[in-house]
């Protein structure tokens, strides 16, 4: 079975442009959950989606934007990037949101770099 | 908001010694997650706790949640090469709609 697939693996934009990352949960999974990691840090979180809903959000400035569509994937758009917004975009697919996320299938991630 | 810290950030061992990671939350905790990260690759899920006091072992391995749960631990015995890699505490919050990583703890293994 496949894994949670991410796309693009590796992208390079420039200060000002816009991003949309890819993610497509495993099989049966309702529930995804995008965070930003920085090298040499812990995942950030940025946002839950289950059944198409967005059911927790991270500290992160409105530029972040996500949803999720009926056959489960995910899209995370970020406007305006920033120098800071250099980082690796991990998606992690679940069965359960909600209350009991339970454990996390997390993608390879996108590499993110903003020139 | 909720804040998870982990100690030591980096400990170099020789193989064969012991490892132990820590763990602490500004707040409560509704379960704890524990995330193994080899260098180049995605967080690997090891193990939940979820009951105040609870103990877990995996091999060599034993997780540890807190009586208040908000502390953890993570205890390897007798390391080995294969352990390399950083490892992470994530603190569900009551809502159970967010992980809240640690730091993390790069564990390094000499042979």
């Amino acid at each position: 079975d496949a894994g949670v697939t991410q796309s693009p693996t590796h992208l390079i934009k420039t200060r000002g442009q816009h991003v949309t990352l890819r993610c497509s949960p495993i099989s049966g999974h309702k529930s995804v959950s995008w965070y930003q990691q920085v090298l040499g840090q812990g995942p950030q979180f940025i946002f839950q989606y289950y059944e198409k809903e967005e059911r927790g959000r991270g500290n992160f400035p409105d530029r972040f934007s996500a949803r999720q569509f009926p056959n489960y994937s995910s899209e995370l758009n970020v406007n305006a990037l920033l120098l800071g917004d250099s980082a690796l975009y991990l998606c992690a697919s679940s069965f359960r949101g909600g209350g009991d996320t339970g454990e996390l299938f997390f993608g390879e991630g996108s590499r993110l770099t903003v020139l | 908001g909720q804040q998870v810290m982990q100690i030591p950030q980096y400990q170099h061992v020789q193989e064969g010694e012991d490892f132990t990671t820590y763990c602490n939350s500004s707040t409560t905790l509704s379960n704890i997650q524990w995330y193994k990260q080899r260098p180049g690759g995605h967080p690997v899920f090891l193990i939940q706790l979820v009951k105040s006091g609870e103990v877990k072992k995996q091999k060599r391995l034993t997780f540890q949640f807190g009586e208040a749960k908000k502390n953890s631990s993570l205890h390897i015995t007798a390391t080995q090469t294969t352990d390399v890699g950083t490892y992470f505490c994530a603190g569900v919050n009551n809502a159970g709609n967010m992980l809240t990583f640690g730091g993390g703890t790069r564990l390094m293994v000499k042979p």
